[in-house]
């Protein structure tokens, strides 16, 4: 069946450093691919999705490029702030349905 | 425009006690979900409702649990019997209909946090 692997967390990082979150999937046809957020005490939230190979989701400076031939779909942060610190959950979405499934998450902690 | 409405937010009850969780989904949104999220680890799908009908309940132990949408809007999620490793937020979801590749987002509760003693 369709699966979903990211890094383990924490990670922690200095405010202003570069984030890399890794997220590689298994699934058959062509997935679509989303990262969601959740933030302390509240509901998981959708960051940037991709839909198709090579795609680029964007979003409050995150970004994730859709890579069929690594089946990867990483997500990647310039310069993160105290206020990025949450949960980051990869997620994909079968061609049949409406189904999401989830990798573990990641929790990183963004330090002043 | 609201979203996903939860509640209750927290409920602590012990082994064997029964349990249910109610969710209002977003205006207009005629699909609907049930995940649990044991901590540490993701969400996973339990059942999907597409109006009134069950789309999918393959994940759904339901020897314990059950869950309706009996006019298309609301739903409820119950437990009955509950077990200790049924601790866990449970998350409502919402979207517009059956997805296609480039539309149908999911839109998230706050969640129900259950704690079974």
């Amino acid at each position: 069946g369709d699966s979903v692997t990211q890094m383990e967390g924490p990670v922690t990082l200095s405010e202003e450093a570069f984030l890399t979150i890794n997220c590689t999937y298994t699934a058959t046809g062509y997935p679509s691919l989303f990262w969601y957020v959740q933030y302390p005490g509240e509901g998981l939230q959708l960051l940037l999705k991709a839909t198709k190979a090579d795609d680029k989701g964007s979003n409050k400076g995150f970004e994730a490029t859709y890579r069929k031939e690594t089946t990867s779909f990483h997500l990647e942060k310039g310069s993160v702030q105290v206020s990025d610190s949450a949960v980051y959950f990869c997620a994909l979405r079968d061609n049949a349905g409406n189904m999401l499934t989830f990798g573990g998450g990641t929790r990183l902690m963004v330090k002043p | 425009e609201a979203g996903v409405a939860q509640s209750p937010r927290y409920k602590i009850i012990e082994k064997r006690q029964s349990v249910a969780f109610w969710c209002n989904p977003i205006s207009g949104h005629a699909t609907l979900y049930w995940y649990q999220q044991i901590l540490g680890q993701g969400p996973k799908l339990l059942i999907q409702f597409q109006n009134n009908g069950v789309v999918d309940d393959s994940q759904l132990p339901k020897d314990r649990f059950s869950a309706e949408r009996l006019k298309g809007v609301d739903s409820t999620l119950k437990i009955q019997p509950a077990k200790l490793e049924d601790s866990a937020v449970y998350l409502c979801a919402s979207s517009l209909g059956l997805g296609t590749r480039n539309t149908d987002t999911q839109y998230f509760g706050p969640g129900t946090r259950l704690t079974v003693l």
